[in-house]
This record gives C-alpha cells, structure tokens and sequence, in this order.
C-alpha cells in the first residue's frame, strides 16, 4: 500500500526565518508525482510545489522549495523568509496516475511575528 | 478564471437522509475527484471522474455516489447517513486528459454535519 508519513504534526517559525517540513512516502512504483498543498482556515487546498520523480532537479517556487531524495523516499518542503500568510496546514501527497492522491497526515505550521 | 465552485457550503442532515453536493470544476477542467476529509482518518479519495465516466473509486461503501455530467460539474450523493459520514467534502478538477500528475485545484469544499 503506498503511504505518506508527516512526522511534525506541528511546528512553529518566526516571521522571516526558513523552516523545514518533513514527509517521507513508501510506493514501490518508480514513477509518480508528489506535492506540497496548503490550507489555510478558509479550507481551501491550494498547490505549493509539484515535483515529478524522474527529475533529479528539486523544484523551487519563490520561496517554497523542496529536498527530494527519491532513494530514501523523503521529500520535505522548505519555506525560506516565513511570512504570516505562510501560516496553514501542509499537506505532502503522492500519486501515480490521474487524480488519486494519496495525504499525508499533515503539519500545522505556525508563523510568529 | 473562476475556481472550482462547490455549493452549498455547510449542510446540516440527520441520520438516515441522503445528501447530494455539487461541484463545478475550472472552465476546461474536465477530471474532477472528490475527497472526504475528517479529524479521524484525513483526507480520503472517494471517486473521479472524467467525461462523465468514473475513472477510479476509493475504498468507501456503496452509500457513496457519484456522477458527472456533460459540462463536467459533478455531483455527490451520500445515502443512508450515518454519523460518521460528518466531514469536509472536497472537490477537485484538473486539465486532464492524459497528462498524469496534474496538479488538482480544490473547492473551499463542502462541511457535512449529520447529526
């Protein structure tokens, strides 16, 4: 069964500074797709960052950037520069094909100003 | 663009009722999936769809329905509700066809309280 794991059910950053959410997955597919999601309290999942297995390049968006280790099945999200809008629940998924995402458990992230 | 649009919002039901939520994807979305969402067990797949054809279903008894239509908006049905079934509902559309791995855009989804 593949599973996603997110071992800091919370964590806490101030405002400005870079913290690190960890996720680790277990698939014995060798090509799959994974990705961060935010919800903030209006509920609504949004996109963070979307990394593709076979790409050895770890993808970055602005601030947001990953550490995507495919051998150790790790894949943790970094936020550099924290804002208070970072503040959410952080979701990593996985999925192999079409729309079947597999979720983590998810990290409270919290943003001190 | 507008998002994908999930109505209604909040819904209060009792046991034993049957539910139907509505979701219309991104215009040209034509995948739409549904998750359910509870405290308990996180997010859960229930079903896609794409061009009106159930694609993929998650582990979830026959209670849990779904269809899509011709423009693509999809619905879900919940009959015989139990308590359990209390959860946010989400949906989500994406540009397939057959690009794998697109990313899924969520509506605010749709809180279910059975009481």
């Amino acid at each position: 069964a593949q599973t996603v794991t997110q071992s800091q059910p919370e964590m806490s950053v101030q405002e400005a500074e870079t913290v690190t959410l960890s996720c680790t997955y277990d698939t014995s597919e060798s090509d799959y797709y994974l990705f961060w999601y935010k919800q903030p309290p209006s509920r609504q999942m949004i996109l963070v960052i979307r990394q593709e297995a076979y790409k050895q390049q770890n993808a970055t968006e602005n601030r947001f950037s990953v550490n995507f280790q495919k051998a150790a099945k790790s894949f943790s999200l970094k936020i550099s520069d924290s804002q208070l809008g970072d503040a959410a629940m952080y979701f990593c998924a996985y999925v192999t094909s079409g729309s079947r995402l597999t979720f983590g458990e998810g990290t409270q992230l919290t943003v001190n100003p | 663009k507008a998002g994908v649009t999930q109505t209604p919002r909040y819904l209060i039901k009792t046991r034993g009722q049957q539910v139907t939520l509505s979701c219309s994807p991104i215009s040209g979305h034509r995948s739409v999936s549904w998750y359910q969402q509870t405290p308990g067990q996180g997010l859960q797949f229930l079903f896609e769809y794409f061009s009106e054809t159930q694609r993929n279903k998650g582990n979830f008894p026959g209670r849990f329905s779904g269809r899509q239509f011709s423009n693509s908006r999809s619905e879900m049905n919940v009959s015989t509700l139990e308590l359990g079934d209390s959860a946010l509902y989400l949906c989500a559309s994406s540009s397939v066809p057959g690009r794998e791995g697109a990313p899924l855009h969520f509506g605010n989804g749709t809180r279910l309280t059975v009481t």
